[in-house]
């Protein structure tokens, strides 16, 4: 089936220590999204790639960096996790259409960070 | 002006029910929006999307958009337990960009 991948579910690190969360995708979409989304919060977009092309978003923070090897992998870097990063990682993909429909985002299961 | 606002609720309504769902925005330029519906500790899923003026059905779900007003709303007919969940109104803006609102917190009550 064709999909979203995060991988790991759930990562744990300490203060400081760089982790690294990746995305894979099967649906070969070009345009992929990571988002954060915290605890009764809406997700917040950190940056997105159209095919190679990085977009990153005003307020993220430099900490966060991103990597789009390929078509169907992207992975989020956070070099320095602060306790106020721990947070749900969402990766998303969806293709550059004209058609609103065929534009829509499809989410992994997300990767849970926590922060010791 | 938050761009996309939505009542943070918790909406409570009983099994059998309609639950009713608000959305607003504040780009009038927005081309589409989307509905999705989010477990807890889960990863946003999509109910449906909308981008013409009017409603939208599928299922038990119908989407309601009005751009004049700047208003897009979510009807569940049938209410059941399986609905609770909270749902987030997203919107793809004039700038290419889409924006999550906080999302409303729906419990229905068996």
């Amino acid at each position: 089936d064709a999909m979203v991948i995060q991988n790991p579910r759930y990562q744990v690190t300490q203060f400081g220590k760089p982790v690294t969360l990746s995305c894979s995708q099967t649906l070969n979409h070009n345009v992929m999204y990571w988002y954060q989304q915290k605890s009764s919060q809406a997700p917040k977009l950190l940056f997105h790639y159209y095919d190679k092309d990085f977009n990153n978003e005003a307020d993220t923070p430099d900490n966060f960096q991103s990597r789009r090897p390929n078509t169907s992998f992207c992975f989020l870097d956070i070099r320095s996790p602060g306790l106020g990063d721990a947070a749900m990682y969402l990766c998303a993909t969806s293709r550059d259409a004209l058609l609103a429909g065929e534009r829509t985002q499809y989410f992994g299961p997300g990767t849970r960070l926590t922060v010791l | 002006q938050k761009e996309v606002e939505q009542n943070s609720g918790p909406l409570s309504v009983p099994e059998g029910a309609i639950a009713s769902l608000n959305c607003t925005y504040s780009d009038r330029g927005s081309q589409s929006f989307f509905w999705y519906r989010q477990y807890s500790g889960k990863s946003p899923e999509l109910i449906m999307f909308i981008y013409s003026n009017g409603d939208k059905e599928d299922g038990r779900f119908t989407a309601q958009l009005n751009k004049a007003s700047q208003y897009v709303s979510l009807l569940i007919r049938d209410s059941q337990p399986s609905d609770s969940a909270t749902y987030l109104c997203a919107v793809r803006t004039s700038y290419d960009k889409v924006i999550f609102g906080p999302g409303t917190s729906l419990s229905v009550i068996p």
